[in-house]
């Protein structure tokens, strides 16, 4: 049975970065099938697609977070991670890792994490 | 401001139906861009309802479908249930951001 889990602290200090990383169980990051996402959802609000890393490496972003954004995939290929740089209360949301179905037409999340709270205050 | 606009609410009876709106535009769905749907109940994470347009993931009941039309889509719900009370989303990709967009929500309300 897949499963993703994010960890990562809960509180960002504002114009520090927040860091968080994605374990992926039951399946590999380096199946040719997938995109591994990160989606938030600020409170009470919708949801917002961040950006997402293919297993190759190669990584698209949201135009509106891509100049403070990084996802990147681990070495052991069993986690990836968000690094968003220069927080703002603005940032403060439930992050959640997603694994997508991406083909020419169709992309969608089939599978995710539970989420987690990032509070950016000081 | 969504990419894809639904309404904010909708409300309905039990055993009755309803369905969900989804208006994109020829970026997205009238590109030809599939639709997407999910269900998100109180304090838990989005679930995949419907994919590519009318297609429902195994475990989800033939109560749910979807239907996809021009530059709009819409989920319709049967034989509603008080289980069904949550936040519903629609999805597609869309070609000037270059990556999946999201409408805003709708939440359901069983009477």
């Amino acid at each position: 049975q897949v499963q993703l889990q994010e960890s990562g602290p809960g509180l960002v200090t504002p114009s520090q970065t927040l860091s968080l990383t994605c374990t992926v169980s039951g399946a590999s990051i380096n199946s040719p099938n997938y995109y591994w996402s990160w989606v938030r959802q600020h409170p009470a609000k919708g949801l917002e697609w961040i950006g997402y890393i293919f297993f190759n490496g190669n990584a698209y972003y949201n135009p509106s977070l891509k100049s403070r954004l990084t996802i990147s995939l681990d070495t052991s290929r069993t986690h990836f991670s968000l690094r968003l740089n220069s927080v703002t209360a603005a940032d403060t949301a439930i992050y959640y890792c997603a694994r997508v179905f991406g083909g020419d037409l169709f992309w969608y999340f089939d599978l995710w994490g539970r989420g987690t709270l990032v509070t950016v205050s000081s | 401001q969504s990419v894809l606009t639904q309404p904010p609410s909708v409300s309905g009876a039990p055993m009755q139906r309803i369905t969900i709106s989804c208006t994109g535009s020829s970026s997205n769905i009238g590109a030809g861009y599939d639709v997407h749907w999910y269900q998100q109940l109180p304090g838990t994470a989005p679930k995949l309802l419907i994919y590519g347009n009318i297609n429902r993931p195994s475990g989800v009941p033939d109560r749910f479908s979807g239907s996809k039309s021009g530059t709009s889509a819409s989920l319709a719900i049967t034989g509603l249930q008080a289980e069904d009370e949550a936040e519903y989303y629609c999805q597609s990709y869309d070609s000037s951001l270059s990556g999946p967009v999201f409408g805003g929500g709708t939440k359901l309300t069983v009477l």
